[in-house]
């Protein structure tokens, strides 16, 4: 069936390194990619999103990158901050359904 | 701007009792979504609305229900919880008409335990 998974699931990282979380998914026909962020006891937020069309896309601090080849999503963080501690989430879905696909989520801890 | 509110914040239940979560966002999003996530895991999406006066299944409605009360609201009930039920659950909106590749927004959460 149709999965998105992610490989690392905690990733520790310095205060100002950068910090790279993967996802992949499995579902050819996906052509919506979005990422959220979960601190404890809140909902997720909304981080970035990309579509098929693009293979890179940047916001703030915050660039995901596409690799339809090989299924894979990546979400790279510049500068890590303490605030940016939390569990990532990828997602999937395509223009013909209704709702997005969750990945099992990445914790990503900043060390001071 | 609230975006989308959810109550109770925290609730629990005995085993074959009912309650209402309720939802709310305004944003003037059309569709609305229930979603639970169990410890470890991603969100799964129980029901969701794609507009006013319209429901569809998700990928686990089983001991839900759900009511598109008006474009604001819409909330999800527990006929007889279970403990299988225990969970956080959250709601969410998007802009347009239940497209998948719609953002969408997200509440802070309901934290259910079912004894």
């Amino acid at each position: 069936g149709e999965s998105v998974g992610l490989h690392l699931p905690t990733l520790s990282v310095q205060e100002g390194d950068n910090s790279i979380i993967n996802c992949a998914y499995s579902n050819s026909a996906s052509d919506y990619f979005i990422w959220y962020k979960q601190e404890s006891g809140k909902g997720p937020q909304f981080i970035i999103d990309i579509r098929s069309n693009m293979d890179k896309r940047q916001g703030q601090r915050v660039t995901v990158l596409l690799n339809k080849t090989v299924k894979h999503l990546s979400l790279q963080i510049a500068a890590t901050q303490p605030g940016d501690s939390a569990v990532y989430f990828c997602a999937e879905s395509n223009t013909g359904r209704r709702a997005l696909t969750f990945g099992s989520g990445t914790r990503l801890q900043v060390q001071p | 701007n609230a975006g989308v509110t959810q109550t109770p914040k925290f609730q629990v239940l005995k085993t074959g009792q009912s309650m209402t979560l309720q939802c709310a966002q305004d944003m003037n999003h059309n569709s609305m979504y229930w979603y639970r996530q169990d410890p470890g895991m991603g969100l799964r999406l129980i029901y969701y609305s794609a507009s006013e006066g319209t429901t569809d299944k998700g990928e686990v409605p089983n001991g839900y229900n759900v009511s598109r009360l008006n474009k604001r609201e819409f909330s999800l009930r527990l006929e007889s919880a279970a403990p299988s039920q225990t969970s956080v659950y959250f709601c969410a909106s998007s802009a347009t008409g239940g497209s998948g590749t719609d953002t969408q927004y997200f509440g802070p959460g309901t934290r259910l335990t079912v004894l």
